[in-house]
């Protein structure tokens, strides 16, 4: 099946660092990706659609200058949380979908990155 | 906009029970997505569902698609212990440029 790898799992910084996390759709070209940010027992929030060689489409009150995202390849999509805070931390889990948007090709999900701002 | 709620919150069972769950949503959708996600992991694609009526096996795993398109049901029989984790449903944006989640249902299974 379709595989999508998300590095890192886990990263603990500082505040004030930032910190970039790779999502890679590794057997197939992922037309658009998305962004989430999920809170513990919480559901996943949608950060922001990412689609291939064109800007970054982020959902209301998401602010795109903390959180760049940039999506060179049909295969790469980069998550950059900019200064980041304490209130910053949370788990981040990307998806890729070959299909534009949400079409009927379901999203395959990375397993996540557990970000910690010290 | 659209909102879809999931009941029961949690739930504890003991192993070889069967579960079932379900997604209401507050307009139509044509659509409907069953995920699950282990801790510390993404979510997997359980079942998708397309059509109403619709009745989606996966193994242990039934999903039906609500006949008025507003609500959709998982039922998981004899559950095992690897069943921990937290089940979402999905569905579209009216826009279809996006996947809408539900709250989740979290379930334990108590060997």
């Amino acid at each position: 099946g379709a595989v999508v790898s998300q590095h890192p799992s886990r990263v603990i910084c500082k505040s004030g660092t930032s910190v970039k996390i790779e999502c890679r759709s590794l057997d197939f070209q992922a037309t658009t990706m998305f962004w989430y940010r999920q809170f513990p027992k919480q559901s996943l929030m949608l950060m922001a659609t990412s689609n291939e060689g064109s800007k970054a489409t982020y959902e209301q009150g998401v602010e795109k200058d903390k959180f760049l995202i940039n999506h060179a390849s049909l295969t790469l999509s980069t998550l950059t949380v900019t200064s980041a805070h304490p209130e910053d931390s949370s788990f981040y889990i990307c998806s890729a979908t070959s299909g534009g948007g949400y079409s009927n090709q379901p999203q395959h999900f990375g397993d996540g990155t557990r970000l910690s701002i010290l | 906009g659209q909102q879809l709620n999931q009941s029961p919150q949690s739930m504890f069972i003991q192993e070889g029970e069967d579960v079932s769950m379900n997604c209401t949503s507050s307009s139509i959708f044509n659509t409907w997505l069953w995920y699950k996600q282990d801790p510390g992991e993404g979510p997997v694609l359980l079942i998708a569902l397309y059509k109403a009526g619709e009745l989606t096996s996966n193994g242990r795993l039934t999903a039906q698609f609500g006949t008025t398109r507003k609500d959709s049901f998982l039922n998981i029989s004899a559950s095992i212990p690897s069943d921990v984790g937290i089940y979402f449903c999905a569905g579209p944006s009216p826009s279809y440029d996006k996947v809408i989640f539900g709250p989740g249902t979290s379930l334990s299974v108590i060997p």
